[in-house]
């Protein structure tokens, strides 16, 4: 059974980061392109970032360039979100999605809460 | 305020069809894959339609996706109570270089 399972949120003050991880099992990791989706609370779906399969093609939306690093560990099957100068606006819930270059599909974690408050 | 389009709301009886479009451009519907998710309240999403118009194994063929120039549209027949959920059309923006979701419309299943 393909499985995600994401990790890491909490409360953190503006400024503050934080490192998500999603921990995939049940299919061949390194063979999927991966994609981090969030949620704002009653909001809609907004794509964050994906990943290729080796690791050496990143993408972002605008909203979080150069605050957000996507990585990924191939060996240990788990995805990571590294968010840097967190705002109030990030505050959401992180999905993780398994997917292809051009979109999440399939398999999405069941997500984390990261809320940006002082 | 989204590059895709999607009627806020839509709604129906048990038992019709029911239909949800997404406008976008050249740059996205146009030339590109659309898909489809569903998601309830407290829950992920769930991918309903790949490549504009293949269901995953599980979906049941009630539903089903289309794509047309620069719209898509998702259809549900045989509409069930258990309908009642968000739907979220998404593809990639070839201008953009992201991929991007439409806002999103919630089905009331009257």
């Amino acid at each position: 059974e393909v499985q995600l399972v994401e990790s890491g949120g909490g409360l953190v003050q503006p400024g503050g980061s934080l490192r998500l991880s999603c921990a995939a099992s049940g299919f061949t990791f390194n063979n999927y392109w991966m994609h981090w989706v969030r949620q704002a609370p009653g909001k809609g779906l907004v794509w964050v970032s994906r990943i290729n399969m080796d690791g050496t093609t990143t993408t972002y939306a605008d909203s979080v360039k150069g605050r957000i690093t996507v990585s990924r560990d191939n060996a240990k099957n788990t995805l990571y979100l590294q968010m840097n100068s967190l705002r109030a606006e990030d505050t959401a819930m992180y999905y993780c999605v398994r997917g292809f270059s051009y979109s999440p599909r399939d398999s999405w974690g069941q997500g984390t809460l990261v809320t940006v408050s002082s | 305020q989204s590059v895709l389009t999607q009627p806020p709301s839509v709604s129906a009886a048990p038992g019709q069809k029911v239909t949800i479009s997404c406008s976008g451009s050249s740059s996205n519907i146009a030339s590109n894959y659309v898909s489809w998710y569903q998601q309830f309240p407290g829950t992920a999403p769930r991918l309903l339609i790949y490549d504009s118009n293949n269901r995953p194994s599980g979906i049941p063929d009630r539903f089903s996706g289309s794509k047309s120039g620069t719209s898509a549209t998702l259809g549900i027949t045989g509409l069930q109570t258990g309908d009642e959920a968000d739907y979220y059309c998404g593809t990639w923006d070839s201008s953009l270089g992201v991929v991007i979701f439409g806002g999103g419309t919630k089905l009331t299943v009257l």
